[in-house]
């Protein structure tokens, strides 16, 4: 069975601070991995992927991926209460396929 | 602006009834998928489809089909809704390309059934 885990939370952090959210997931031919934000009542929107080894950047996120201890996590900096939300990790099943796997999701909240 | 659209946000039905859920995009995408979620359980396929008429199990098809007689139009039918059945569902579409393609969510069908 393939899986991707995700502490559920909720990970409390203070505005301004740095928020990291972590997700480990089980089949090593996965190739793209994904984090997704969900509000509460809202479906869920992208706002990462990465498919290599290593860091990449947009504005505040940060996601790090280390294919060797299948292990992938966001980093969001400068944490703002519109931040609060459920964050979705997604892996996808394997080469070749269009597949992907959710976590559970980990809910963040954001104390002003 | 892109969209997938769900053709309705709550819907309540009752245990035997046959359900339908209609799921529209207007991206020109390939694949198109169906998923519910729960609490605790996050998203979990049902059906996807790579392309008009064809479709494929997920990892929870049972007492669910789907139907996609058309490129933008995927379909979801509940053959005798049950209890547990009651869930959020979405629906998502793809371009096929390459693996690493985003899924675009649709706003969501929440069904009771009582």
């Amino acid at each position: 069975q393939k899986e991707v885990e995700q502490n559920s939370g909720p990970l409390s952090v203070p505005e301004g601070a740095i928020a990291s959210l972590n997700c480990t997931y089980s089949d090593r031919g996965s190739q793209s991995f994904f984090w997704y934000r969900q509000y509460s009542g809202k479906s869920p929107e992208l706002i990462m992927s990465i498919y290599s080894n290593g860091d990449k950047e947009d504005g505040r996120f940060t996601a790090q991926l280390n294919k060797a201890s299948q292990y992938v996590s966001l980093l969001i900096r400068d944490s703002q209460p519109s931040d609060s939300a459920t964050y979705l990790c997604a892996v996808n099943e394997g080469s070749g396929t269009y597949k992907y796997i959710f976590g559970t999701g980990t809910r963040l909240k954001v104390l002003a | 602006d892109v969209k997938v659209t769900q053709s309705s946000r709550y819907l309540v039905k009752r245990t035997g009834e046959k359900v339908f859920l209609e799921c529209v995009q207007d991206m020109d995408h390939e694949n198109m998928f169906w998923y519910r979620q729960d609490p605790g359980l996050g998203l979990r396929l049902i059906y996807f489809s790579y392309d008009v008429k064809m479709k494929e199990k997920g990892d929870i098809p049972e007492g669910y089909s789907v139907s996609r007689e058309k490129k933008e139009r995927f379909s979801l039918i509940l053959e005798s809704a049950s209890t547990n059945q009651t869930s959020m569902y979405l629906c998502a579409s793809s371009l096929r390309g390459a693996t690493n393609e985003k899924l675009f969510f649709g706003s969501g069908t929440q069904l009771s059934v009582l």
